[in-house]
């Protein structure tokens, strides 16, 4: 079955600083991966996904990823942090009948 | 288009009641799947409902079940509640099953806030 790994329960960088929010997969066939963010008290909002089109993937907020098939990753990364990118963020790899949801990395951002 | 809705967003109940929770889908979407988040376990799937039917369960106890109506709506229950059961419920929607060769995005509406005392 797929999985994903996120490296990182939590992550503070500075107002400005670069993200980058790790996430690795284990999976037999071409993944479908996602990125969500959750803010305090809602649900998981879509940031991006990559569904074997382009490889770099670009998302809501300023965030991008990259899929990296040599590597089995598909880092997040945001060039300038805002204090409202502060909040839980997901990985998550579509298996067969389920989603698959890693860990989560908590994103400090600091003024 | 309005979003997932679920209700109630909080809930307390005690051991060995039973709670029902709703999930109204994004108009127009049939598949309905729930989740149980919580600080040690994460996001762990619990079962995926479309046109009423149960695709997929995850390994949670017979106490967990769910049900979807022809309108799409659905519903989770938990019977025998245990202090374990606390937890946020998250219901998420898409026009077709997870594993269709074309899903791409589920939509996740806010959760219901579990308590057991």
């Amino acid at each position: 079955a797929q999985s994903v790994t996120q490296l990182g329960s939590h992550v503070s960088v500075s107002e400005g600083a670069l993200v980058l929010l790790r996430c690795n997969y284990s999976s037999s066939v071409p993944p479908y991966l996602f990125w969500y963010v959750q803010y305090p008290n809602q649900g998981l909002q879509l940031l991006l996904k990559y569904t074997s089109a382009a490889t770099l993937v670009k998302g809501i907020n300023g965030f991008e990823a990259e899929f990296k098939k040599s590597e089995t990753s598909f880092h997040l990364t945001k060039p300038s942090a805002h204090m409202s990118d502060a909040a839980e963020y997901f990985c998550a790899v579509k298996n067969n009948n389920d989603m698959r949801f890693g860990a989560g990395t908590r994103l400090t951002v600091k003024p | 288009k309005a979003g997932v809705t679920q209700t109630p967003r909080y809930l307390i109940k005690t051991r060995g009641q039973q709670v029902t929770l709703s999930c109204s889908p994004i108009s127009g979407h049939r598949s309905v799947s729930w989740y149980q988040q919580t600080p040690g376990q994460g996001l762990q799937f619990l079962f995926e409902y479309f046109s009423e039917t149960q695709r997929n369960k995850g390994n949670f106890p017979g106490r967990f079940s769910g049900r979807q109506f022809s309108n799409s709506r659905s519903e989770m229950n938990v019977s025998t509640l245990e202090l374990g059961d606390s937890a946020l419920y998250l219901c998420a929607s898409s026009p077709g099953p997870i594993r269709d060769r074309g899903y791409n995005e589920q939509f996740f509406g806010p959760g219901t806030r579990l308590t057991v005392l």
